[in-house]
């Protein structure tokens, strides 16, 4: 069984600031991690996986994530927000098949001017 | 090349009505689900083709939805009857590996 838990329903950062949205998973297997954004009334948008290899991942829009198995954490970050990133990030597990993924309940990030 | 296209991207029907999406993945990817996103939620999967077979279903409501993906391309989730509980959006996703799903716009359904 897999789980996804994300810290923060919302979370709030002023333009130019620090973005730190937090995931930590359980999985009875090596895990894929992604991490997905939603803008309104959109689909998903793959942001960044991580399979194997590399811990440290970047993805698109300057955003990157860490895969820490000690932790079993996989937080995104972003050195300096964007008005355009106010948007519902989701993490989420794969099993390393082609099984599906099991998705956070998600956080929505507002950026203050 | 296109994404995965679903429609109709917003359906309002009334309950005990019947509803169907329609979703064309991306071409070449043999793998495609249908999850449903309850509002301020994550994704939950329904259902996962792999060319025209279901291999897990696990999760749809059997009684009332149904699903089918002809040819191993194009699929219909439909609920019949509708309840007021299934508004929400349903999104269809494809996939070539593991390693990444591309999700469509998805089906805002909302029954009154």
């Amino acid at each position: 069984a897999q789980s996804v838990t994300q810290l923060g329903s919302h979370v709030s950062v002023s333009e130019g600031a620090l973005v730190l949205l937090r995931c930590n998973y359980s999985s009875s297997v090596p895990p894929y991690l992604f991490w997905y954004v939603q803008y309104p009334n959109q689909g998903l948008q793959l942001l960044l996986k991580y399979t194997t290899g590399a811990t440290l991942v970047k993805g698109i829009n300057g955003f990157e994530a860490e895969f820490k198995k000690s932790e079993t954490s996989f937080h995104l970050t972003k050195p300096s927000a964007h008005m355009s990133d106010a948007a519902e990030y989701f993490c989420a597990v794969g099993g390393g098949g082609a099984d599906g993924l099991t998705f956070g309940k998600g956080t929505h990030l507002i950026i203050q001017p | 090349e296109a994404g995965v296209v679903q429609s109709p991207r917003y359906k309002i029907i009334e309950k005990k009505q019947p509803v169907a999406f329609w979703c064309n993945p991306i071409s070449g990817h043999n793998t495609l689900y249908w999850y449903r996103q309850n509002l301020g939620q994550g994704p939950e999967l329904l259902i996962r083709y792999e060319n025209e077979e279901a291999v897990d279903d696990s999760q749809l409501p059997k009684d009332r939805f149904s699903a089918e993906r002809l040819k191993g391309v194009d699929s219909t989730l439909k609920i019949q009857p509708a309840e007021l509980g299934d508004s929400a959006v349903y999104l269809c996703a494809s996939s070539l590996d593991e390693h990444e799903a591309f999700f469509g716009q998805g089906t805002r359904l909302t029954v009154v």
